[in-house]
């Protein structure tokens, strides 16, 4: 089975700070993505990286930023939090090639909460 | 620009009726589409898709309708059942290039017994 892990299901943070969240896939996936979800809004992509050092910005990039210095991890950097970062954050993996392979496999999510 | 619409954003079916989500996209360079499940505190999952040379997908009780000339297709969940309560997202995607996917805003479904 493919595993996306998160490296954290909760987190609070202070109006400010740099915020670290991880993600690791165990099935030497090309592609990775970071998405935030807010209810009425749905799914909304951040960032997404199709190769090591390689990064794209998404749709709303804007206070984010993104390391992928192994295929397996990627990263998402709030550099200054704010209360309008807070929301449910989801990491995707996902193989190149065409439909039917290339299914996205999602993380559990991170809660993240600045006050 | 919300490029996929979908509604409703709630649904509340009894349990062995039909649970009926709709989506609408504007771009007609998408060319996949597929559907994610997501239970409470899980990531969403590959349902099931379709690509729009066919008009209908059906796995097991779920089936997806498409209408190439509206630009429109459905998810249809017969005889629901309460452990099909979750929010569904449509989804559409280009091919080609980076096959960035574009998410609806989720539909939470809930099966009553």
């Amino acid at each position: 089975d493919v595993k996306v892990t998160q490296s954290s299901r909760y987190l609070v943070k202070r109006t400010g700070e740099k915020v670290f969240l991880e993600c690791v896939q165990d099935m030497d996936h090309e592609n990775m993505f970071w998405y935030r979800q807010d209810p009425g809004l749905g799914l909304r992509l951040i960032y997404f990286s199709y190769d090591v050092k390689m990064k794209e910005k998404g749709d709303i990039p804007e206070g984010y930023s993104v390391s992928r210095e192994k295929k397996e991890r990627f990263s998402l950097i709030l550099e200054s939090a704010s209360t309008n970062q807070t929301s449910m954050y989801l990491c995707a993996s996902r193989p190149g090639g065409a439909p039917p392979k290339n299914i996205q496999y999602f993380g559990a999510g991170t809660r993240l909460s600045v006050l | 620009q919300q490029q996929v619409k979908q509604s409703p954003q709630s649904l509340i079916v009894q349990k062995g009726g039909i649970s009926i989500i709709n989506c609408a996209y504007e771009n007609t360079a998408f060319d996949y589409f597929p559907w994610y499940q997501q239970f409470p505190g899980k990531g969403p999952a590959l349902l099931i898709a379709i690509r729009p040379d066919v008009s209908e997908k059906k796995e097991g009780r779920f089936t997806i309708s498409f209408n190439k000339s509206a630009k429109q297709f459905s998810l249809h969940i017969m005889d629901s059942q309460p452990g099909d309560s979750a929010t569904y997202f449509c989804a559409a995607s280009i091919e080609g290039g980076y096959q960035k996917v574009t998410f609806g805003i989720g539909t939470k479904l809930q099966v009553i017994p």
